[in-house]
């Protein structure tokens, strides 16, 4: 079945550095592609998505660029603040018309001031 | 517009008890999916449901657990005679009809089994 892999945690960074979490997937069709993330004792909120290859989905700073070649979907960002310390998931959603979302083991990161 | 509603929070039950957990979708959202979290890990499907049925429940195990969407009140998702490996965090999500829309989560009911 569908699945999606994460680069390991925990990750600890000191403010303003660059940040890259890794995400790949696996998937018989053609997924739509899902950043969220987790604040402390909160839900999941959206963060970006992609539908289709080459799209580039961007949100607070944040992006990724879903890569069909190598079945990637990595999330950037070029100056991470403390405020940006959550659990970041990535996720697939199966091709048109499925709904379930499959989710990332998650990534937890840390900003140090 | 309020968003996905949960409760409770926070939900602790002895080995054995039942545990039900609501989930209000957001309103004109007539889709609604519960997927589970277990400590370090991330979220996996358990089932989801329209209004009074049930489309996929291929995450649900096969014993204890049940979900509900009725036409009218919230989802319920019930867990009979709980055992420890049922505390989690569950999370409830819904979305408006239509294909390739966006499900937005609630905050979770965190359930503890002791």
């Amino acid at each position: 079945g569908d699945s999606v892999t994460q680069m390991e945690g925990p990750v600890t960074l000191s403010e303003e550095a660059f940040l890259t979490i890794n995400c790949t997937y696996t998937a018989t069709g053609y997924p739509s592609l899902f950043w969220y993330v987790q604040y402390p004792g909160e839900g999941l909120q959206l963060l970006l998505k992609a539908t289709k290859a080459d799209d580039k989905g961007s949100n607070k700073g944040f992006e990724a660029t879903y890569r069909k070649e190598t079945t990637s979907f990595h999330l950037e960002k070029g100056s991470v603040q403390v405020s940006d310390s959550a659990v970041y998931f990535c996720a697939l959603r199966e091709g048109q018309g499925a709904q379930k979302l499959v989710f990332g083991q998650g990534t937890r990161l840390t900003i140090n001031p | 517009n309020a968003g996905v509603m949960q409760n409770p929070r926070h939900l602790v039950r002895r080995r054995g008890q039942e545990a039900r957990l609501r989930c209000s979708p957001m309103k004109g959202h007539s889709h609604v999916y519960w997927y589970r979290q277990l400590p370090e890990e991330g979220l996996k499907f358990m089932v989801y449901l329209q209004k009074e049925n049930i489309i996929d429940e291929s995450g649900m195990p096969k014993e204890r657990f049940s979900a509900e969407f009725p036409k009218e009140g919230p989802s319920i998702l019930r867990i009979q005679q709980v055992v420890r490996g049922d505390s989690a965090a569950y999370f409830c999500a819904s979305s408006p009809p239509g294909v390739s829309t966006e499900a937005f989560f609630g905050q979770g009911t965190r359930l503890t089994v002791v």
